[in-house]
């Protein structure tokens, strides 16, 4: 079971912005993150919950281990208004978080 | 480099079947874990389940188990996502995705481009 949170968070052009994913039992470090737009497919940004995959900006960066991770965005540019899910894949059923929904304020 | 292409929309009545292919060119496909996602209209991401073909090992999602069947074609490299006695909550996207790495423990680093799967009566 991934908690993640918030579930909606609205941030402006240059803020700096963290999102939080609880798993329910210690899952190590096989947590990733996903960017999602409207009518695509996901996109992975971060896997083992801290490497940056090939081509993204490094201005996203990943955190943690055990339980408790996060996702930090260190300055909000406009492509990256979207909604990030939290994955687990240490056992299976591997859950996503329920999903943040990064809007324009 | 690593394409996965997913068969066309569904519309299904409630109660019976559906079968949503991904065929997948650019890499290897027998040591590495399939996966199915689905994404109901409105709402986040759901797993459905994976299957690794080089070691047969299939998992499904609990609330899924009994009513989907996931299988892997070795000889034309494609996966397969079979739902049965569908409702109308499993209209949805489905997306199949091959992990990033082999292993089984990799998270999804390619996606089909999705299926949409209609129930209706």
């Amino acid at each position: 079971q991934m908690t993640q949170s918030p579930s909606s968070l609205s941030a402006s052009v240059g803020d700096r912005v963290s999102i939080s994913c609880r798993a329910s039992q210690t899952i190590g470090n096989y947590l990733s993150w996903y960017q999602q737009k409207p009518g695509k497919a996901p996109k992975l940004l971060i896997s083992s919950a801290s490497s940056l995959q090939s081509g993204v900006p490094s201005r996203f960066s990943g955190s943690g281990s055990g339980t408790d991770f996060t996702l930090t965005i260190s300055s909000l540019q406009p492509e990256d208004f979207a909604t990030y899910y939290c994955h687990q894949t240490y056992s299976t059923p591997f859950g996503f978080g329920q999903g943040t929904q990064l809007e324009i304020k | 480099q690593v394409q996965l292409v997913q068969s066309g929309a569904e519309v299904r009545k409630p109660g019976s079947s559906v079968k949503v292919s991904c065929k997948a060119s650019g890499g290897s496909f027998t040591n590495y874990a399939f996966t199915w996602v689905r994404q109901a209209p409105g709402h986040g991401l759901e797993w459905v389940g994976r299957i690794i073909p080089i070691f047969g090992i299939v998992n499904y999602a609990e609330k899924l188990q009994g009513r989907v069947m996931i299988t892997a074609d070795k000889s034309t490299s494609t996966a397969y996502m079979d739902m049965s006695s569908l409702t109308f909550e499993d209209t949805a996207m489905y997306y199949c995705g091959r992990e990033s790495e082999p292993g089984g423990n990799s998270p999804i680093g390619y996606w089909g481009q999705g299926t949409l799967v209609t129930v209706s009566s």
